[in-house]
């Protein structure tokens, strides 16, 4: 079965900073691997996405994230840190050989301080 | 505007009263799905639907029921609602295909008395 684990319930960062956001997954196959963002009374947003190629994959807001598939891990990265990036963050992979389901982590709260 | 629409938004219910979630998105999807989002357990997927009259149950689907009659539409019902219910519910759809983006929508907070 596949599973997502994120390590932090929250991570503490300073505006301008450079921010980190652990991931690992575990799949029997190559992973699709999603980030999103929650802020406060929202639904879920979609930041990025890797799927094939490149292991580093640029997303939305100036979010990248890298794809480490010797350490099974898609850790979240921003180079400087906005106060408006607290939120929190959900790590998702699907399996593509056959299972359709997008499996979440449970979260790890961002909180950028001014 | 691209979006997937859920209501109510907030509903308090009490216990055993029958109550549907309605879910539409006007992306053409054929994959639409039900989630719950509990405090330190992430999102936990209930139902899902791979296309009209095709649904399949997820990691938690027990005292929930799906219909998919339209593409469009993916309705969550609880035919008698528990307190252990009580949860914020997301629908999502998305392509076909695996890689595809799946979308959300803005959330419904049910409150089960």
């Amino acid at each position: 079965a596949q599973s997502v684990a994120q390590p932090e319930d929250q991570v503490n960062v300073a505006e301008g900073n450079p921010l980190t956001v652990k991931c690992t997954y575990s799949v029997s196959g190559n992973p699709y691997l999603f980030w999103y963002v929650q802020y406060p009374n929202r639904g879920l947003q979609f930041l990025l996405k890797y799927i094939t190629g490149d292991n580093l994959v640029k997303g939305s807001y100036g979010f990248e994230a890298e794809f480490n598939k010797s350490q099974t891990s898609f850790h979240l990265k921003k180079p400087s840190a906005l106060v408006s990036d607290s939120a929190l963050y959900f790590c998702a992979v699907r399996d593509p050989s056959g299972y359709s389901t997008l499996t979440f982590g449970k979260g790890t709260m961002l909180l950028v301080s001014p | 505007e691209a979006q997937v629409t859920q209501n109510p938004r907030y509903l308090i219910t009490v216990t055993g009263k029958k109550l549907t979630v309605t879910c539409s998105q006007n992306m053409n999807h054929e994959y639409m799905s039900w989630y719950r989002q509990d405090p330190g357990l992430g999102l936990r997927q209930i139902y899902y639907s791979m296309n009209v009259e095709v649904t399949d149950k997820g990691d938690v689907p027990e005292g929930y029921k799906v219909s998919r009659k339209e593409k469009r539409n993916f309705p969550l019902i609880l035919e008698s609602p528990s307190p252990n219910q009580t949860s914020l519910y997301f629908c999502a759809s998305r392509y076909s295909q695996l890689g595809d983006t799946q979308y959300f929508g803005p959330g419904t907070r049910l409150t089960v008395l």
